[in-house]
């Protein structure tokens, strides 16, 4: 199976500030027949379901403030929140969707500072 | 609008079953493939199963393989998890959730969610 790593666990920024969270895969996502990373990330706010924020590594799905970007390739990928507003306060986590199980990782709580 | 809906969670003993369900709406069901996905009380995100659109092809989590069996019905635009052989760890939210995109293949991240449905096993 392919293990997810996010880092750090936790991370407390100032409204208006940048936010990064990092994910690692313990083997490469990128499909090289189509040069996708098979790469994920999702929003989870308490009491709701995960809303999903980027795929195939840095595509925005629909509705999603550009705020929001993803970046990284392989096994090295990036969420990042150009400018933290109040309602982006969650748990954010990464997931591979190359093979299956297809596995996510542990989660990286953002809050205000 | 896309709407997905579970149902059939509860309490039930260990070694028991229970039969999970999620009613579709708002999307052509049968081209789009599924997932389940839980997470226990207080911990993180665990995929769980998969099906293709045309139900031809399903995978599982090894933590529930061999126990567990995912199916649909796209006459009725309905996903379905059949549990058996229930263990404690297996406590948690039941979520089902939609592919992102058609395509020939199951690859692709889950855009639509539940709201979950609560299974507790427990003695």
């Amino acid at each position: 199976d392919i293990v997810m790593t996010q880092s750090p666990d936790s991370l407390a920024v100032s409204l208006g500030e940048r936010a990064t969270i990092n994910c690692k895969s313990s083997q490469s996502v990128l499909y090289s027949s189509n040069n996708k990373n098979y790469l994920a990330w999702y929003q989870q706010k308490p009491g709701q379901p995960p809303k999903l924020v980027i795929y195939w590594a840095s595509t925005r799905e629909s509705g999603v403030p550009d705020r929001f970007s993803g970046s990284g390739s392989g096994t090295d990928f990036t969420l990042t929140i150009s400018s933290l507003q109040a309602e982006d306060v969650a748990v954010y986590y990464c997931q591979q969707y190359y093979t299956t199980p297809f596995t996510f990782g542990p989660g990286t709580k953002v809050d205000i500072k | 609008e896309v709407h997905l809906v579970e149902s059939g969670g509860g309490v039930v003993q260990p070694g028991g079953s229970l039969r999970l369900s999620c009613a579709a709406s708002g999307f052509t069901f049968d081209a789009y493939a599924m997932h389940w996905v839980r997470q226990a009380p207080g911990k993180g995100l665990e995929w769980v199963s998969l099906i293709s659109g045309d139900g031809g092809k399903t995978y599982y989590a090894d933590s529930v393989k061999g126990r567990f069996t995912i199916s649909r019905d796209n006459s009725k635009n309905s996903l379905y998890l059949q549990m058996n052989s229930l263990r404690t760890e297996d406590t948690a939210l039941y979520y089902c959730a939609k592919a992102v995109t058609t395509g020939p293949w199951v690859y692709y991240a889950l855009d639509v969610w539940g709201q979950g449905t609560t299974v507790t096993v427990s003695s």
